[in-house]
């Protein structure tokens, strides 16, 4: 297994309240992405780096901040939760050298917002 | 903007049969497509990947061809077991930024 680490594993807030998701991996791969899961939606990216303190938003960015300070953590920020952030979000990663595209995930966190 | 449709949704065989799974994807300007398994409250594991110049992939019972004229890409399992019922994606990675664009899943059920 790729080695990802995604922390919490669960987490239930209050609308409004700002949330932090970690992804750590051992492995310095240069790309790294956080998606989110919602049935009937599927995967979506959320935001993605190409390197420290190098991003870039996705497909659905409002409502998220992203930071990578260190090739290893990539931070997924709510400012203000609200209840259609409630899902499950996965980080994944991959190195793109050598045509070596494959992207590798974590295990999820599941946010519930109330 | 690319889409990718799975087709069916849900799959449910008998045990030893063998099977395949669809995937269609709108625009074939692709870099590579990827397919994963998805066990219930799990995260995504990486089956296969193949590049936009190969034509298939083979891991022990799987295979994955693609077909970028036609955006299709199909994964086949032989000899299916019930271990192998998860949920199936495929994703298509259209070369910024290696983001993928995923469909929606295959859920399959291997009956013992």
């Amino acid at each position: 297994d790729a080695g990802i680490t995604q922390s919490p594993r669960h987490k239930v807030t209050e609308t409004g309240t700002p949330v932090t998701l970690r992804c750590h991996q051992t492995e310095n791969h240069r790309y790294m992405y956080w998606y989110r899961q919602d049935p009937g939606h599927g995967l979506r990216l959320i935001h993605y780096s190409y390197g420290v303190k190098d991003t870039d938003k996705g497909e659905v960015s409002d409502g998220y901040s992203v930071s990578r300070s260190k090739t290893e953590d990539f931070l997924l920020t709510l400012e203000s939760a609200t209840s259609s952030q409630t899902s499950v979000y996965f980080c994944a990663i991959s190195d793109q050298t050598g045509g070596l595209d494959e992207q590798y995930f974590g295990p999820g966190t599941r946010l519930t917002v109330t | 903007k690319q889409e990718v449709t799975q087709i069916p949704a849900a799959l449910s065989v008998p045990e030893g049969e063998n099977l395949v799974l669809n995937c269609s994807f709108t625009d074939s300007a692709i870099y590579n497509l990827q397919w994963f398994r998805q066990d219930p409250g799990k995260g995504l594991t990486s089956l296969l990947l193949i590049q936009s110049s190969q034509r298939e992939q083979t891991s022990g019972r799987l295979n994955a061809s693609l077909d970028k004229s036609s955006g299709r890409s199909t994964l086949y399992i032989a000899a299916s077991q019930p271990g192998d019922s998860a949920t199936y994606l495929c994703a298509v990675d259209s070369g910024a930024g290696n983001m993928l664009t995923f469909g929606g899943g295959t859920r399959l059920m291997v009956k013992p």
